[in-house]
């Protein structure tokens, strides 16, 4: 079956540096996703890597290993605002996204 | 440009009723999808269309019907609504159904079904 693991919840300090993993088993592979979604709204895209390595957006950079079957987000400079879930979905060979269950990450003072 | 609207933004139904779900995109994209959102769970896919007159299956169709007439609209209807069914509903939609396109969502509707 198709699965794809991200922790439940985290924890970080405002200002801190906080690295969010997802491991990954799918039918076929055509692309990894980021989402941000706050409490109560919509999902917002974030990243999208197919290629091995790192990609920078600002304050996010999210990594893909392919061999591995693993990617993480990581946020810098972490603000109040980011507390949100942070949703890790990958493209399937029908070119479907599967999605985890998401991380709810709690920023504090 | 309002993107992606859904209605209602909240509904709470009696169990055995009737219930449309509306989505209405202004982007002009081709691919349309709904997905349901349950606590502890990742967002599953009930059905999809590529292109308006085109929709097929995903994950957790049973229960749940669509239908893609145009381009702008993808209405999802629940026939006999059960508890199960409960659930919060998006909808996205994509400028085609594969690649590097992003999906786009909606505000999601909450439903209950009692």
């Amino acid at each position: 079956g198709q699965n794809i693991d991200q922790p439940t919840e985290m924890t970080a300090t405002e200002g801190a540096i906080v690295q969010i993993n997802c491991t990954y088993q799918t039918s076929g592979f055509n692309g990894l996703f980021w989402y941000q979604q706050h409490a109560g709204e919509a999902p917002t895209f974030l990243s999208y890597n197919v290629l091995d390595g790192l990609e920078e957006k600002g304050r996010f950079s999210s990594f893909l290993s392919r061999s591995k079957g693993y990617s993480y987000l990581l946020l810098k400079e972490l603000q109040m605002k980011d507390s949100a879930s942070y949703l890790c979905a990958v493209m399937d060979s029908n070119y479907q996204l599967i999605w985890g269950a998401g991380t709810k990450l709690i920023i504090k003072p | 440009i309002a993107g992606i609207t859904q209605a209602p933004t909240s509904q709470i139904l009696a169990a055995g009723r009737r219930m449309t779900l509306r989505c209405t995109q202004d982007m002009r994209h081709n691919a349309m999808y709904w997905y349901r959102q349950d606590l502890g769970l990742g967002l599953r896919l009930i059905h999809y269309s590529n292109t308006a007159g085109t929709t097929g299956k995903g994950e957790v169709p049973d229960g749940y019907s669509v239908s893609r007439a145009n381009t702008d609209d993808f209405p999802l209807t629940l026939a006999s609504a059960v508890p199960s069914q409960t659930s919060v509903y998006f909808c996205a939609s994509s400028d085609s159904p594969g690649g590097t396109d992003t999906q786009y969502f909606g505000p999601g509707t909450r439903l209950t079904v009692l």
